[in-house]
């Protein structure tokens, strides 16, 4: 079935460095979605990408959707203690949605 | 968006036993979705609840062992039967959002300790 591939799997960066998460599909996307996870906490939405080639912002966060509609991306600038948790991709199949595995951001102070 | 309310937040059970999880959303809702999230691990389907029909169980799933019930549209529960310390993990609820940004709301999840 459908699945997504997220990399990397981890990274550590130091305070204030950029990070970028990538997320794969092998078929075409009707949308893609980004969720993050705190430390013990539940994932929580943070935005749902649709048209091909699509970007979008939040504050520090940039999100993009490839052409094909067969790949994203979020990259954060500037990293702040905030940002530790895992970004997880997830796109839509059938009436449910496939979450990535995951990257987990480890902020270095 | 819609807020679940899910509990208990965390439990730890004996083998052989069952937990009931409970969720309920402050809105009306068509369908629910249950998800189990082992530690350092994805979030993994479970299954997807309707009102009014048997819940819809994803490969690997069976009812036997996670007995789902959807009484009416802003509530489910999930049951973990005859559990074995491989179901210790963390167990989620959620629903889809329509109203305002599209996307997924959560739960805040049951954390199942099974020894």
């Amino acid at each position: 079935g459908q699945q997504v591939m997220q990399i990397p799997q981890y990274q550590h960066v130091q305070e204030g460095e950029d990070f970028t998460t990538y997320c794969n599909s092998s078929t075409t996307l009707s949308n893609i979605q980004w969720y993050k996870q705190r430390p013990g906490g539940h994932p929580v939405f943070l935005i749902q990408l649709v048209k091909s080639g699509e970007v979008k912002k939040q504050k520090r966060l940039t999100f993009q959707f490839g052409e094909a509609k067969k790949n994203s991306s979020l990259h954060i600038t500037a990293t702040q203690t905030t940002d530790v948790g895992t970004y997880f991709c997830a796109a839509n199949r059938d009436d449910k949605i496939i979450f990535g595995k995951g990257t987990r951001l480890h902020i270095l102070p | 968006s819609a807020v679940i309310s899910q509990k208990p937040s965390r439990d730890i059970c004996q083998r052989g036993t069952s937990l009931t999880i409970q969720c309920q959303v402050d809105s009306q809702v068509t369908m629910m979705f249950w998800y189990r999230q082992q530690p350092g691990q994805s979030l993994t389907l479970i299954a997807t609840a309707n009102q009014g029909s048997e819940a819809t169980y994803e490969s690997g799933f069976v009812i036997d062992k996670f007995p789902i019930s959807r009484p009416n549209l802003t509530f489910s529960t999930l049951t973990v039967s005859n559990m074995s310390p491989e179901d210790s993990s963390i167990y989620l609820c959620s629903v889809e959002v329509w109203d305002g940004p599209y996307g997924y709301t959560f739960g805040s999840g049951t954390r199942l300790t099974v020894v």
